[in-house]
């Protein structure tokens, strides 16, 4: 057990839909990551947020939106889903930037349908 | 951003057999991640290297990093089904955070 929370777990919607995921760092961790895995693909690496503030942009979509609130945890918006969204996506965490090893949660599973 | 690229995408060894999986990147890396991902399960931390020149060891698992830092490599010693999953390397930073392709490593008992 890492530590890191998500929720749903499972979640299957149709298209144009919007869907809200929910990460809950490890206690103490400031920064939160998001990433996108697709079926036997890689970690694509969405957004990170460093105590509240976005610090970081990857290969996020503008359909996607993401923030992390006071309490630290963190919630990633994808809205008109297509069915090409439907993947793994984790969240990490860690004490900070750069030389911090990530903690992954167990990750939800979206299907778009 | 920088893209770190690693070799090779698949490997599929006999149980007792050596694995080697590399990292390479086209810059100086600050420091270099390793990680391990399970089938089903999340990535999960294996070591950081910050050093040039550095190796670590974690009994069968034996991680490098280049004198240049700019490649990694990650060498299981007589593998065993328990090592199946991939083995990711990862570029942190304070502004990028980017992840190799994955090396799937598959053990034939």
């Amino acid at each position: 057990d890492s530590g890191v929370t998500q929720t749903p777990k499972h979640l299957i919607t149709a298209t144009g839909q919007r869907v809200t995921l929910r990460c809950s760092p490890r206690s103490g961790d400031l920064s939160v990551y998001w990433y996108q895995q697709s079926l036997d693909q890689g970690l694509q690496f969405l957004i990170q947020y460093y105590n509240g503030e976005e610090r970081a942009k990857g290969n996020i979509l503008e359909r996607f939106s993401a923030q992390q609130f006071p309490d630290l945890h963190s919630e990633l918006n994808l809205s008109s889903l297509e069915l090409g969204d439907s993947a793994l996506y984790f969240c990490a965490s860690s004490a900070g930037q750069g030389l911090y090893e990530q903690y992954f949660g167990p990750g939800t599973r979206l299907t778009v349908t | 951003g920088q893209q770190v690229m690693q070799i090779p995408q698949y490997q599929h060894v006999q149980e007792g057999e050596d694995f080697t999986t590399y990292c390479n990147s086209s810059t100086t890396l600050s420091n270099i991640q390793w990680y391990k991902q399970r089938p089903g399960g999340h990535p999960v931390f294996l070591i950081q290297l910050v050093k040039s020149g550095e190796v670590k060891k974690q009994k069968r698992l034996t991680f490098q990093f280049g004198e240049a830092k700019k490649n990694s490599s990650l060498h299981i010693t007589a593998t065993q089904t328990t090592d199946v999953g991939t083995y990711f390397c990862s570029k942190p930073g304070n502004n990028d955070m980017r992840f190799g392709a994955g090396t799937r490593l598959t053990v034939k008992p």
